[in-house]
This record gives C-alpha cells, sequence and structure tokens, in this order.
C-alpha cells in the first residue's frame, strides 16, 4: 500500500524567513513519481514538481528547491525568503508508475502555511 | 482556453435532492478522475475512468454516479444528497504515463 505523510499541520512564518516542508512516503514500488502542489486560499490546485525516482538530483525553481533522498524515502520542499503570497496548504503526492494503478494520486493531508508581513 | 473545467464552482442544496457536477478537458487525455477534499483538505480519490470506462471505484457511495459520455468529460451526478456530502469535489484529468494530474478549479458543495 502507498502512503504519504505530512507531519506538520500548519507553520507559521514571518515573510523573508525560509520554511521546509516534510515529506515522507511509502511505497512497494520500485518505479513511481512524487508530487508537490499548491492549494491557495482561492481553492484551485496548482501543480508544482514532479520528481521520478530513478532521478534523485534535487531541484531549484527561483524561491523553491526540492530535496528528494530516497534511502529516507523523503521528498523535502523549501521555500526561500518566503512572501505573502506563499501562504496556502502545500499537498505532497505519490504515484505509482505501474500502468495498474492509472496515474492515481496518493495525497498526503497537507501542510498549512502561513506567511505574515 | 482552461485545460480541466468543472461546473458550477458553487452548489447549494437542500438534503436529499439530486445534483450533478460536470467537468471537462481539453487536454487530450485519456484519463479523468473526481477526488473528494473533505473539511479537513484530505483529497482523496473517488473514481478514474479512462476512455469512458470505469478503472477505479474507491467504495464511494452507489448515490455517487460517475457518467464519462466520452474521454473528454467526466461528470458525477450525486442522488439524495446527506450532509456528510459537504466537500470540494474536483475533477482532474492525466494521460496514464503522464507528468501528472491536472485539476479543475473545483466545486464547493454545501448541503443544508
Amino acid at each position: 500500500a502507498q502512503k504519504v505523510t505530512q507531519a506538520q499541520t500548519e507553520i507559521s512564518v514571518v515573510e523573508k524567513e525560509d520554511v521546509t516542508l516534510d515529506c515522507v512516503y511509502e511505497t512497494r514500488d520500485t518505479t513511481y513519481y512524487l508530487f508537490w502542489y499548491k492549494q491557495p486560499p482561492s481553492g484551485e490546485l496548482v501543480f508544482l514538481i514532479r520528481r521520478n525516482s530513478f532521478d534523485e538530483q534535487n531541484e531549484i525553481s527561483g524561491r523553491y528547491s526540492w530535496n528528494f533522498q530516497k534511502s529516507t524515502s523523503s521528498f523535502n520542499f523549501t521555500i526561500t525568503a518566503s512572501q505573502v503570497v506563499d501562504s496556502a496548504v502545500y499537498f505532497c503526492a505519490l504515484r505509482s508508475a505501474s500502468t495498474d494503478s492509472w496515474g492515481k494520486l496518493q495525497f498526503g493531508a497537507g501542510t498549512q502555511v502561513v506567511v505574515t508581513p | 482556453d482552461t485545460a480541466v473545467s468543472q461546473t458550477p464552482k458553487y452548489l447549494v442544496t437542500q438534503m436529499g435532492n439530486d445534483k450533478s457536477i460536470k467537468c471537462e478537458q481539453n487536454l487530450g487525455h485519456d484519463t479523468m478522475y473526481w477526488y473528494k477534499q473533505d473539511s479537513k483538505k484530505f483529497l482523496k480519490i473517488m473514481f478514474s475512468y479512462n476512455n469512458k470506462e470505469l478503472i477505479i471505484n474507491e467504495t464511494v457511495p452507489n448515490r455517487f454516479s460517475p457518467k464519462s459520455p466520452d474521454k473528454a468529460h467526466l461528470n458525477l451526478h450525486i442522488n439524495s444528497l446527506e450532509l456528510g456530502d459537504s466537500a470540494v469535489y474536483f475533477c482532474a484529468s492525466s494521460q496514464v504515463t503522464g507528468r501528472g494530474l491536472f485539476f479543475g478549479s473545483g466545486t464547493q458543495l454545501s448541503v443544508l
């Protein structure tokens, strides 16, 4: 069975602080994909990143960076120099590469990030 | 222009009523999904259709009936609405072997 754990329910920071969101996953698949989605107060789900299980290279996109550690089954997300617009719920998700799963995403419970000015 | 569009955005109704939510995608994807987000923000898959065929049904009450007239559309019909059905329902689409799921903007269903 697949499982995604986001242990942090809510993180509050002051603008310009860095914030790291933890994501730990469980899967028996050897090939899988990991995702992060952002859900701002307006409610839509915004795709941020997809990472293949066979690619452990870390990625940076602007103020966002992701640290994938297969050895610890973690896929953590850091926002550098946070801004008020980063306030949102962030979801980590896991998807099997097996066609049997039909692309189903298993989501974590989400972490609410609150950035105050 | 919208990739995955669902209507309506808000739906307020009385217990016992029947309602439908419509979803359309113009991405040419072959798989579509319905997800439910509860009041604690937890997202859980309900159904998945691949090329108009039901593939995943995650023990959803049979008051919920998805219908896929073609691979670009996946509608959700709910009979005899209950208070516990209040949630946000998201439609999504993907290629099975593709990059990820693209979500609609959600339908906030409130059952009074």
